[in-house]
């Protein structure tokens, strides 16, 4: 059974700070990688994904994140934070092809001071 | 939110009483699932359907049980509620891999407390 392991529970930066959030998976296959977002009282959005081709991918709002396969990882990355970027932070992965289990990390809650 | 309703939104309820959360798709997709989020634990998944009357357990799915008799509700039931149930329940579709759109979308929630 895949897991994801998210290494950072809560973040503080302050604004313009760059942010990086680790993400590690467990599963012998190939993956498909998600990064979703909730805003404080909103539900879960998707920020971006990964499924093939170019490991480095970009997502809503200036977000990208990058898929190292022998590190199984797929850390999300933004260079320049913004107070309206607060929010959780959850990784997701899914065996390629299998669109029944869906595992989600425990999330990162991220709080930006203006 | 367009395409995935959840209800009730808000339930308050007794240890021992059946709870009966729903799940409303108007986007004909496949899959369906139901998680819970609970603060330092994320999202665990409880059940999930690949079809009408097709679903199996997810990670968390002792006490709870499902049901998809049509291919737009997904029901979530707690038999007896206990206290350890108190969370908020997320509902979420997927039109799947075949559908190019391997991507969940997720309905408002439901916030169930079990006194």
């Amino acid at each position: 059974a895949q897991s994801v392991s998210q290494h950072n529970h809560h973040v503080i930066l302050s604004e313009a700070a760059s942010l990086e959030l680790g993400c590690n998976y467990s599963y012998g296959g190939t993956v498909n990688l998600f990064w979703y977002v909730q805003y404080p009282g909103q539900h879960l959005q998707l920020l971006l994904k990964y499924f093939s081709g170019d490991p480095l991918v970009k997502g809503i709002k200036g977000f990208e994140a990058e898929f190292i396969k022998s590190k199984f990882s797929f850390n999300l990355r933004k260079p320049s934070v913004q107070w309206s970027d607060t929010a959780e932070y959850f990784c997701a992965v899914s065996p390629m092809n299998r669109d029944d289990k869906i595992i989600f990390g425990k999330g990162t809650r991220l709080h930006i001071l203006p | 939110d367009a395409g995935i309703t959840q209800s009730p939104r808000h339930k308050v309820t007794e240890t021992g009483t059946p709870v009966t959360l729903r799940c409303h798709q108007t986007e004909n997709h496949r899959y369906m699932y139901w998680y819970r989020q609970d603060p330092g634990h994320g999202l665990r998944l409880i059940h999930y359907s690949y079809g009408v009357k097709d679903t199996d357990k997810g990670e968390v799915s002792d006490g709870y049980s499902v049901s998809r008799s049509k291919t737009e509700d997904f029901l979530l039931t707690l038999e007896s509620a206990t206290s350890s149930q108190t969370s908020v329940y997320f509902c979420a579709i997927n039109g799947g891999v075949l559908s190019g759109a391997n991507v969940l979308t997720f309905g408002a929630g439901s916030r169930l407390t079990v006194l």
